[in-house]
């Protein structure tokens, strides 16, 4: 079974609608993130989560929000979808307890994500 | 200047070819180093972390200089197999910062 877990893994929707992405890891770690993938641009952070109670905006957060349910879910909402948001969004998580060079992120398969 | 650069190819090359990537990166205080291999519409994959002494996993050789500021990558006997995005990655304090990748074509 995967680790780190995304629901829906295709999505489309029309312009306005309010969408929620779902990201599920039985990896224990503490740290999970929120990226989004557009073709020829690196992976951009959109909100990240140290534990629970821990929610940070990442470079791109305009227009997400995110809530922390338990240490295993994070879930991504775009409240009201536009079009440049059609992308790939990917769930990652972490372990702030591993050594460094060590602390590798793992990713969820990915969300497409397209709005019309 | 991006905070973390790569060359986006695309590389093509023979199988059993011998090919480097270079990655540079501009914060100087960035304490973890990585490299992922990404195929298409997937998800990345850790490939290798990076250490300063250079380290090596099979065909596949990766190198830091903190003083130059860059990654490397090399892989060896190439395959079929290889031909995929490979993302050069750099973690400061907490954040992971990713290059848009370098595209690999490995060709029969």
């Amino acid at each position: 079974d995967a680790d780190v877990t995304q629901t829906p893994r295709n999505r489309i929707t029309k312009t306005g609608k309010r969408i929620m992405l779902e990201c599920s890891q039985t990896k224990g770690h503490d740290r999970m993130y929120w990226y989004r993938q557009d073709p020829g641009l690196g992976l951009q952070l959109i909100y990240y989560s140290f534990d629970v109670k821990d929610i940070n905006k990442g470079e791109i957060s305009d227009g997400y929000s995110v809530s922390r349910q338990a240490q295993a879910k994070f879930s991504l909402s775009l409240e009201s979808a536009i079009p440049n948001q059609t992308a790939l969004y990917f769930c990652a998580t972490s372990d702030s307890r591993t050594a460094l060079g060590s602390n590798e992120q793992f990713f969820g398969p990915g969300t497409r994500l397209t709005v019309l | 200047r991006k905070e973390v650069e790569q060359d986006p190819g695309p590389f093509n090359v023979p199988e059993g070819a011998t090919v480097a990537f270079n990655c540079t990166y501009s914060n100087s205080a960035s304490q973890s180093f990585f490299w992922y291999r990404q195929d298409c519409r997937k998800e990345p994959k850790l490939l290798m972390s990076v250490y300063s002494s250079g380290n090596e996993d099979g065909r596949f050789t990766a190198q830091l200089n903190r003083a130059s500021q860059y990654i490397s990558l090399l892989i060896r006997d190439s395959k079929l197999s290889d031909s995929a995005t490979y993302l050069c990655v750099v973690k400061g304090t907490y954040k992971y910062i990713f290059g848009t990748g370098t595209r690999l074509k490995v060709l029969a």
